[in-house]
């Protein structure tokens, strides 16, 4: 089984610029979590989807950031306009979500985004 | 109030020595779950823990729930060069939800 897929493994940009950030979940898993992570602030949760829908998106950042998925195999995380503290390592995960179990988090191998 | 912390920070041990890290809670949890991440990789899933008390293991590494649900400790016995990365506790935000967040983690490293 594929696991969770994202794109760009590495992207390189300039202050300014637009970056969109994809993910493709597990088959079958109908939550989905886009996390950043940073030396000083650890792994951060930014939004939460549940069935497509968001859930929670009270730790995404600021106006500059917005994600959306349009289908149940597909996210995007889009930052317009990058900023050089916007420099980390977003990753995707996945999960069956089951009103009586908390499922583990399948991540993906992470975007590494560097902005000059 | 939704956070959690982990202690230590950092962890260097010989090869063959133990290790254990802990997660705390100020509130009462409902699950923890915990992950590991080698460097350079991403998060994995290890296990998760429902019960108050409850003990898992895995092979070398002991998972266990404190008695009134606010604290979790991992321990590895006999610690192997496989074993670095770095060890995160996770809750759910409002602790019925998936919005899980992490504690800031541990990072171990084995000497050979």
């Amino acid at each position: 089984d594929a696991g969770v897929i994202q794109s760009p493994r590495h992207e390189v940009t300039e202050m300014g610029q637009e970056v969109t950030l994809r993910c493709k979940p597990i088959s079958g898993h109908n939550s989905l979590f886009w996390y950043r992570q940073t030396m000083m602030r650890g792994l951060e949760l930014l939004i939460y989807f549940n069935n497509n829908v968001p859930i929670d998106d009270s730790g995404m950042p600021e106006d500059r950031f917005s994600a959306k998925m349009p289908n149940a195999s597909f996210s995007t995380l889009k930052i317009q306009p990058s900023e050089p503290r916007d420099s980390a390592v977003y990753f995707c995960a996945s999960a069956l979500d089951r009103s009586s179990y908390n499922s583990p988090l399948h991540f993906g191998n992470g975007t590494r985004l560097t902005v000059t | 109030g939704q956070q959690v912390m982990q202690i230590p920070q950092y962890q260097h041990v010989q090869e063959g020595e133990d290790f254990t890290t802990y997660c705390n809670s100020s509130t009462t949890l409902s699950n923890i779950q915990w992950y590991k991440q080698r460097p350079g990789g991403h998060p994995v899933f290890l296990i998760q823990l429902v019960k108050s008390g409850e003990v898992k293991k895995q092979k070398r590494l002991t998972f266990q729930f404190g008695e009134a649900k606010k604290n979790s400790s991992l321990h590895i016995t006999a610690t192997q060069t496989t074993d670095v990365g770095t060890y995160f506790c996770s809750r759910s935000r409002d602790n019925y939800g998936q919005n899980f967040v992490f504690g800031p983690g541990t990072r171990l490293s084995v000497l050979p």
